[in-house]
């Protein structure tokens, strides 16, 4: 069926410097996509998601971009800590579906 | 968001034999769902939870494996039944906000089969 890729599986990262996760989906009939944190021994955390009629959301810290020309997405963490460690998930909302489907996670790693 | 509790945080079993577990949230949601994590990897939807009916499985999941139960808006059960170590995984309850569409997950069960 339809999946969502991520790029990197390890993104390793200086203490203070901006990350960047980024995530491939291949149907076009998404139309809802969430970012995911998920530490050790957690459950998936909600960081935050956009809806397909817009291609920039802002949180504290994160952004999320949406490129739906080329299918992709991107995470940036503005300004990485020690706490950003963690592996991040991607997952699409398959339009008429309410189950999400998950990328295959990219695991940040902030070096001090 | 909610608060969403599941019960038993771990357990380890034998093989053969079924585990129930329990997925609690602290106010009324309209979707509730169950994920399987393997080991080291992503999260696979096994079934939408629905309320008043039968739930709604995914390709390569069936209920007599999986059975699901959900008797009302804030509680739901997944039995993993006749255990094999290929079972042996993190179980996830996930609910969507009435009317917002975000998904919020549970701690998870880390079950080990023996």
């Amino acid at each position: 069926g339809e999946s969502v890729g991520l790029h990197l599986p390890t993104l390793s990262v200086q203490e203070g410097d901006n990350s960047i996760i980024n995530c491939a989906y291949s149907n076009s009939a998404s139309d809802y996509f969430i970012w995911y944190k998920q530490e050790s021994g957690k459950g998936p955390q909600f960081i935050i998601d956009i809806r397909s009629n817009m291609d920039k959301r802002q949180g504290q810290r994160v952004t999320v971009l949406l490129n739906k020309t080329v299918k992709h997405l991107s995470l940036q963490i503005a300004a990485t800590q020690p706490g950003d460690s963690a592996v991040y998930f991607c997952a699409e909302n398959v339009g008429g579906a309410d189950g999400l489907t998950f990328g295959k996670g990219t695991h940040l790693i902030i070096q001090p | 968001s909610a608060v969403i509790s599941q019960k038993p945080s771990r357990d380890i079993c034998q093989r053969g034999t079924s585990l129930t577990i329990q997925c609690q949230v602290d106010s009324q949601v309209t979707m509730m769902f169950w994920y399987r994590q393997q080991p080291g990897q992503s999260l696979t939807l096994i079934a939408t939870a629905n309320q008043g009916s039968e739930a709604t499985y995914e390709s390569g999941f069936v209920i007599d494996k999986f059975p699901i139960s959900r008797p009302n808006l804030t509680f739901s059960t997944l039995t993993v039944s006749n255990m094999s170590p290929e079972d042996s995984s993190i179980y996830l309850c996930s609910v969507e906000m009435t009317g917002g569409g975000e998904q919020y997950f549970g701690p998870g069960t880390r079950l080990t089969v023996t």
